[in-house]
Formats: structure tokens, sequence, C-alpha cells
């Protein structure tokens, strides 16, 4: 069975740029997550899926990040305009049924 | 409230047994995880334990819930130098969109 891929690996963009993610869950599975890992922290939720619905976008700067996850299948994240302090690794996920989550390698952003 | 904690680093000898600690504050909690982060990698899934249950046993871990006390922990019997890694604990509370809550993860360091 495939695991959630994520693209890029690595991003490194300037401050007030933007930056995309993308991110293609389990087959299957029905809720998908973006987290945002700060070095040294855990995990924090951005966003939860459930099919193509938003169920939890409470903790997303919903100024300047984004998200979509257009069939209820690929998802993909975005920060317009990036900031400093949004240097960090993020993380998606899927699950199918909402609990046990599948993570992907994560996408290290660095924003200088 | 969604709080979860656990302490920040662990040092243990090869042999010896680890025990990670997580406290956490919603009684609504249903299923609680453990998941095993290695450097620049994601989320790797190890057990998981319903909230029903006392102790789940799977091969050399041991996960134990004192939910009076909202208190989980997770023992590696004869940890080796492959366990060193960050571990989380996550909690996940049905209902309300499952969403699924992350602590801020215990450094363990396995010495020779």
């Amino acid at each position: 069975e495939a695991g959630v891929a994520q693209s890029p690996r690595y991003k490194i963009i300037e401050k007030r740029q933007s930056v995309a993610f993308w991110c293609n869950p389990i087959s299957g599975h029905a809720t998908l997550y973006w987290y945002q890992q700060i070095l040294g922290q855990g995990p924090k939720l951005l966003i939860q899926f459930q099919n193509n619905g938003v169920v939890d976008d409470s903790q997303l700067p919903k100024d300047r990040f984004s998200a979509e996850r257009l069939k209820g299948v690929d998802s993909t994240l975005k920060i317009q305009p990036a900031k400093l302090e949004d240097s960090a690794v993020y993380l998606c996920a899927s699950s199918p049924w909402g609990g046990e989550a599948f993570f992907g390698q994560g996408t290290r952003l660095t924003v200088v | 409230g969604e709080d979860v904690e656990q302490s920040l680093f662990l040092s243990v000898r090869e042999g010896d047994s680890s025990v990670i600690n997580c406290t956490y504050t919603d009684s609504s909690s249903t299923y609680l995880y453990w998941y095993k982060q290695e450097p620049g990698a994601g989320l790797q899934l190890l057990t998981y334990i319903f909230s029903n249950m006392d102790m789940k046993q799977d091969q050399r871990l041991t996960v134990l819930l004192n939910k009076k006390d909202k208190h989980l922990s997770l023992r590696i019997a004869d940890t080796q130098t492959g366990d060193s890694a960050i571990y989380f604990c996550a909690e996940i509370v049905t209902g309300g969109g499952n969403k699924l809550t992350f602590g801020t993860g215990t450094q363990l360091k396995v010495e020779l």
C-alpha cells in the first residue's frame, strides 16, 4: 500500500513570497490533515478535511494560509505572503476514519 | 481543554527499559496514540490504546493508561540505539470532527 505522498520535500523562499505544498493521501482515506511542526515542538493542526469538506480550521491563519481538497482526494496548502515565522515542517496525514493518522515525509519550508 | 504534555528529554542505557510519560486534559478522549519521529522523517504510528483499556502490549512496547489521572505511558523494553527518536503522544476525541492533538514530544536518547 502506497503511503502519503508530499511534495516538495524542501522549499526555501523569501518573505512575502508565495508557496504551495501538495499532498496525495492513502487511497480510500476520507480524512486528511495538515499539520505545522516548528522545530522543537509537536505538530499543530492547521486544517482537517473529511472528504472535500472542512471539519476544523480553527488554527489556520486564514489571512495568509489557504487549503483545498478538490474531489476529496489530493490537497494543496498555500501560504501567501510568507513570513519568517512560517519556517517549519508541514506534515500531511490521512486516516480512514478520522482516528489513527498516517503521515507523509513532510515539506521543510525555510523563509529567509 | 486539549493540552497534551510530555517531559522533554529522556536518556537511557542500551538494554534498559524506557518509560515515556504523557498527561492529557480532555476526559472525552477515546483513543490515545504513540508516534515516533526520527530526524528528518514524518511521524510513524507505533501503537494506540482505546480509552476503556488499562494496558496494551505489543512486542517490546507496553502502553499503560490511567484514565482517572489522565496519564498515559509508553514502556519500551530492551531499549536499542535504533529507538533513539522523538516520541509523541496524541489524543483523539470522537465527535466534533475527531481532532487529533499531539503532545510536545519527548526526545529519547539511548546510550551505549
